[in-house]
């Protein structure tokens, strides 16, 4: 079945700095990939997504890579700001429609 | 708007109890999953259902059972529940892939203690 590995589990920037999250899946039939930001004591928000057919998403500060053919996803935050401090989680749906998360990164954004 | 209720937010139970977790949704949708989520270990899928009275096995089944009687409804029974099940337990909602939204839809998740 999918295996999800996430890199890192814990990132600390400055304020300002940019942030990457880097994901790695295994089932090349994963079609969906989306990524979730928890915080404190909340369930998991959709923050940003992409689909197979597509290289790269962008949404204001955040941005989402896709390298199928290495199997790899990546999460991009610019100007990085406090309220960005939260575990972050990668997620790839395989061919049976079910999501499987990666092990989250606990970003740390310093004022 | 879309709705996913969990039965209760926070639940201590004893070692040997029987417990039931409930999730309901609003929207008509076919696909319901149940995760625990643990440090460090992040999302793990225990059972879910695409439709009425069927479920498959997740990857961590072991202690758990479901049952989807109505489609709106969808229920983890711990039959004997043990203190290495105390967990967050979020229940998920989609609609089926191919032609419908991408989006998966969470329920606020279920904190249980098993003393």
């Amino acid at each position: 079945g999918e295996n999800v590995e996430q890199h890192p589990s814990t990132l600390s920037v400055q304020e300002g700095d940019s942030a990457v999250i880097k994901c790695t899946y295994s089932d090349s039939a994963s079609n969906y990939f989306p990524w979730y930001k928890q915080e404190l004591g909340k369930g998991p928000q959709l923050i940003i997504d992409i689909r197979s057919n597509v290289g790269e998403k962008k949404d204001q500060r955040i941005a989402v890579t896709l390298n199928k053919t290495a199997k790899h996803f990546s999460l991009h935050i610019t100007e990085t700001q406090p309220e960005d401090s939260a575990v972050y989680f990668c997620a790839a749906r395989d061919g049976f429609q079910k999501l499987v998360f990666g092990t989250g990164t606990r970003l740390l954004v310093s004022p | 708007d879309v709705k996913v209720t969990q039965s209760s937010r926070y639940l201590v139970k004893r070692t040997g109890e029987k417990v039931f977790l409930e999730c309901v949704q609003d929207m008509d949708h076919e696909n319901m999953f149940w995760y625990r989520q643990d440090p460090g270990l992040g999302l793990r899928l225990i059972y879910f259902s695409y439709d009425v009275k069927m479920k498959e096995k997740g990857d961590i089944p072991e202690g758990y059972s479901v049952s989807r009687e109505k489609k709106e409804r969808f229920s983890l029974i711990l039959e004997s529940a043990s203190t290495n099940q105390t967990s967050m337990y979020l229940c998920v909602v989609s609609l089926p892939g191919l032609a419908g939204s991408n989006e998966q839809f969470f329920g606020p998740g279920t904190r249980l203690t098993v003393l």
